[in-house]
């Protein structure tokens, strides 16, 4: 089974501090994902990343940056936090078919 | 633009019952739809898949390409079944695009 580990399950951080949110993949995918999971929003895409050392910017980029400096690991990246980075992200990976993605158990990230 | 659009946030049924989630797109060429379920404290996760046209835990979804939807059925809901759902969109060359998500709560 693939694995797609979230290192943190839950955060609480102040406003402006940095954040790190990591990512790890034990199967060898091509591509991995940063999705923020809201109530009434549904999932809505951060980065994504296709291969090592590329990214690509999703649908709210806005706020975040993204490392994949190896490929089993994506990171997100919170420069400064705001209480509306407040939410669930889900990190998701894909062999090469993007449609089929493998979703790790989440980081709820509380920004005070 | 892809879109996908979920009617409903909260859906409940009683056990037994049928079950319908609807899910529309709005996609000008030929999509691959997903249904995704997400359970009580675990991750969310791949349902199916309209191309593989099987039936998972009791659900089928069949793509209508004229009315440009991709319902999620099964004829008599359980418990168990009490979940959050996602209908998702591929087209290929971008990832998926995901509703916002229906809750289902199947009544015993």
């Amino acid at each position: 089974d693939v694995k797609v580990t979230q290192s943190s399950r839950y955060l609480v951080k102040r406003t402006g501090e940095k954040v790190f949110l990591e990512c790890v993949q034990d199967m060898d995918h091509e591509n991995m994902f940063w999705y923020r999971q809201d109530p009434g929003l549904g999932l809505r895409l951060i980065y994504f990343s296709y291969d090592v050392k590329m990214k690509e910017k999703g649908d709210i980029p806005e706020g975040y940056s993204v490392s994949r400096e190896k490929k089993e690991r994506f990171s997100l990246i919170l420069e400064s936090a705001s209480t509306n980075q407040t939410s669930m992200y889900l990190c998701a990976s894909s062999l090469r078919h993007m449609g089929e993605l493998f979703f790790g158990e989440g980081s709820r990230l509380t920004v005070l | 633009a892809q879109r996908v659009t979920q009617p409903e946030k909260l859906l409940s049924v009683f056990k037994g019952a049928p079950v319908e989630l609807k899910c529309n797109y709005s996609y000008s060429g030929s999509p691959e739809l997903f249904w995704y379920v997400q359970y009580s404290r675990q991750r969310l996760q791949l349902l199916l898949r309209h191309i593989s046209r099987e039936s998972i835990k009791g659900f089928t979804a069949d793509l209508n390409k004229g009315e440009t939807s991709f319902h999620l059925k099964k004829p008599f809901a359980q418990e168990e079944d009490s979940a959050m759902y996602y209908c998702a969109l591929y087209s290929g060359n971008t990832p998926l695009v995901f509703g916002k998500g229906t809750r289902l709560s199947v009544i015993a």
